[in-house]
């Protein structure tokens, strides 16, 4: 059973679109930490959210922690082939999430 | 600046082998972790060792034992591996935990097993 569910799984755009992923448990969390993974290399952090309802901003990539602590956002504006990777997130007792796989095409 | 170095890269094991696996870093991090990844399961916490002499056990530890050599290494054993073992092993670090996930972790690029 994932305890926290990652949405989509999936997600392949053509550069300059944009997206957003969703992070989501049944529980409430303490705080919630985004990762970003690119082939054959470990987990890179992007941003540590804590306060219910808290939005951080990290250049195009603007993250968001629901009111009630349960959920989590990130959304990336007029996507860049860099920003290919698998995208991770983990909540405070660092269970992970299965991630999601975005691919941004030229 | 090498981080967080994890030794072998790459290893290939027959069923019923033992092996341990190396973890280093220079970053003078209080805390350290062992995670495997695999597909769709994203990472799962293994062991972790909140500071030198400690270890935990973490999501999933059967069939592993870890040891906190010094502050700056931290190994995971597999004493009798088995095929559901192959994955790709990360060592993270970070520093001094108060509780599990408190602080930000930076992490090796990783160990792939495959044992047959």
């Amino acid at each position: 059973t994932q305890l926290l569910e990652q949405s989509p799984q999936f997600l392949s755009i053509q550069e300059g679109e944009n997206l957003t992923v969703y992070c989501n448990s049944s529980s409430v969390f303490s705080s919630l930490q985004w990762y970003r993974q690119e082939p054959g290399e470990g987990p890179v952090l992007l941003v540590t959210v804590v306060t219910g309802g808290e939005v951080k901003k990290l250049k195009r990539l603007t993250f968001q922690f629901g009111d009630a602590r349960k959920d989590s956002s990130l959304h990336i504006t007029a996507a860049q082939t860099g920003d290919t990777g698998l995208y991770l997130c983990a909540r405070n007792d660092m269970r992970f999430g299965a991630g999601t796989r975005l691919t941004v095409k030229p | 600046n090498a981080g967080v170095t994890q030794t072998p890269k790459f290893q290939v094991l027959k069923t019923g082998q033992s092996m341990t696996l190396q973890c280093a870093q220079d970053m003078n991090h209080n805390s350290m972790y062992w995670y495997r990844q695999d597909p769709g399961m994203g990472l799962r916490l293994i062991y972790y060792s909140a500071s030198e002499g400690t270890t935990d056990k973490g999501e999933v530890p059967n069939g592993y034992n870890v040891s906190r050599l010094n502050k700056r290494e931290f190994s995971l054993r597999l004493e009798s591996a088995a095929p559901s073992q192959t994955s790709v092993y990360f060592c993270a670090s970070s520093g001094r935990m108060r509780v599990l996930g408190n602080q930000p972790q930076h992490f090796g690029d990783g160990t792939r097993l495959s044992i047959l």
